[in-house]
């Protein structure tokens, strides 16, 4: 597709369960982003990637989120030991190399998690 | 972390009425950009304003970056039913660095035809 594609559109899991969340960018986007939306909320970063490496992690909020890129196209957001406060749709965008620097982000629909 | 202070929260208008939302933060920004985001669907970028004092276009919509690079508004011209949605202001303080964008919390907009 033209688009960011995520997967799975909708995530239903127990309490410390194990979740991974995946993100398909437009083609030729070399930056990938991760931004979480609560209820109500604008979106959080997260995490930033140029390439395959993570140029900027700061938003993650603790050390049971992590996200690779190792081919530097499609991304994995991986979270452990989930909490129902992790609860929210998590945001992928990609952008092309002036995208960093206009704000221009295009993002994909989301995946909404839910611990119960 | 921190966010926009974006108002109004939400609302409520006929068709064919001008709509004014704004956004203020409390830091200098360098950089603000207007978002919509329709049900289900992640943000698109509606207008980028780069410099302060600057007004920009694009249809019926008009934003302007403040003078004191810490506000923007935008307006919405002679409203029609596809403009229902949230709009989020979002901005960046570090020149160049729009990887990290901070956002409002949203104006739902939502449009009686």
């Amino acid at each position: 597709g033209a688009g960011v594609s995520q997967t799975p559109s909708n995530k239903v899991t127990e309490k410390g369960k194990y979740v991974e969340l995946r993100c398909d960018p437009i083609s030729g986007h070399t930056a990938l982003y991760w931004y979480r939306q609560s209820l109500g909320q604008g979106p959080e970063f997260l995490i930033y990637f140029q390439g395959t490496g993570a140029a900027d992690d700061s938003g993650l909020p603790n050390d049971r989120f992590f996200a690779v890129r190792p081919e530097g196209s499609v991304s994995t957001l991986k979270i452990q030991r989930t909490e129902r406060g992790d609860s929210a749709v998590y945001l992928c965008a990609s952008s092309d190399g002036a995208g960093a620097y206009t704000g221009e982000l295009f993002f994909g629909e989301g995946s909404r998690l839910t611990v119960l | 972390g921190q966010q926009l202070n974006q108002s109004p929260q939400s609302m409520f208008i006929q068709e064919g009425e001008d709509v004014s939302m704004n956004c203020t933060s409390s830091s200098i920004f360098n950089t603000w950009l207007w978002y919509k985001q329709d049900p289900g669907e992640g943000p698109v970028l509606l207008i980028a304003l780069y410099k302060a004092g600057e007004l920009t276009s694009n249809g019926r919509l008009t934003a302007q970056f403040g003078i004191t690079r810490k506000d923007s508004f935008l307006n919405i011209s002679a409203s029609i039913p596809s403009d229902v949605g949230i709009y989020f202001c979002a901005g960046q303080p570090n020149a160049g660095n729009n990887r990290k964008l901070i956002w409002g919390l949203g104006t739902s907009l939502a449009v009686n035809p």
